[in-house]
């Protein structure tokens, strides 16, 4: 059975950097994209981007170009999500998913001063 | 890239009431679309993939139909448990989301 486990909920400070991670069991860590998303409190679900951990080629939203990089760690099937300069803005669940049928339970960013 | 829209935003009904959510692509997305379930606090569900194809183990009460830029998902015979979000997905290019659709009790 196919796990995937986040890193724990975080508060940082705008300015900041932050990388979150996502840890997949049950396999196929390299055979499968594996996507990020976003949810701001209260709001809808907003497609971050995608990894192929086999080759570490990645896609973007537009909206995510430039303000987050993806990358992934095959020895350890992690996939990392990783904020350069936070923004209040960027307060939001974050999931990763695979195929959508498989999901984290989200790590809940909080940037505030 | 690709827009979806999704209508009503939100519907009110009762136990045993037929729902149907309609969503449209900017682009023809073939049948590239997923549906997602997601109840307050909770991550979301996948119902249907591939416009038209049950996920193993979700109820059969829930059914998807559409190609190209308009797809519909039917809920016949709501139950208590199906109360919450639902959004639909295209991952023809680039994945994006609809806004979603918020299923309450009348």
């Amino acid at each position: 059975e196919v796990h995937l486990v986040q890193s724990g909920a975080v508060v940082k400070k705008p300015g900041e950097s932050l990388t979150i991670s996502c840890a997949v069991s049950g396999g196929g860590f390299t055979t499968f994209w594996h996507s990020w998303v976003r949810q701001v409190p209260g709001k809808g679900l907003e497609w971050v981007g995608r990894i192929n951990p086999a080759d570490s080629s990645v896609d973007y939203s537009p909206s995510f170009r430039g303000r987050v990089t993806m990358s992934a760690d095959t020895s350890i099937s992690t996939a990392f999500l990783h904020f350069n300069s936070l923004q209040s803005s960027d307060t939001a669940m974050y999931y990763c998913a695979r195929l959508g049928r498989n999901w984290g339970q989200g790590t809940l960013v909080t940037v505030s001063s | 890239d690709i827009q979806m829209t999704q209508s009503p935003s939100s519907v009110s009904a009762s136990v045993g009431d037929r729902v149907t959510i309609s969503c449209q692509a900017s682009q023809d997305v073939n049948t590239l679309v997923n549906w997602f379930q997601q109840k307050p606090g909770g991550v979301p569900r996948l119902l249907v993939f591939d416009a038209s194809n049950l996920e193993q183990g979700a109820p059969p009460r829930f059914s998807g139909s559409g190609s190209g830029t308009e797809f519909t998902l039917t809920i016949s015979g709501l139950q208590s448990e199906d109360f919450g979000t639902y959004y639909c997905h295209q991952y023809d290019r680039l994945d994006t989301f609809g806004p979603g659709t918020k299923v309450d009790l009348k």
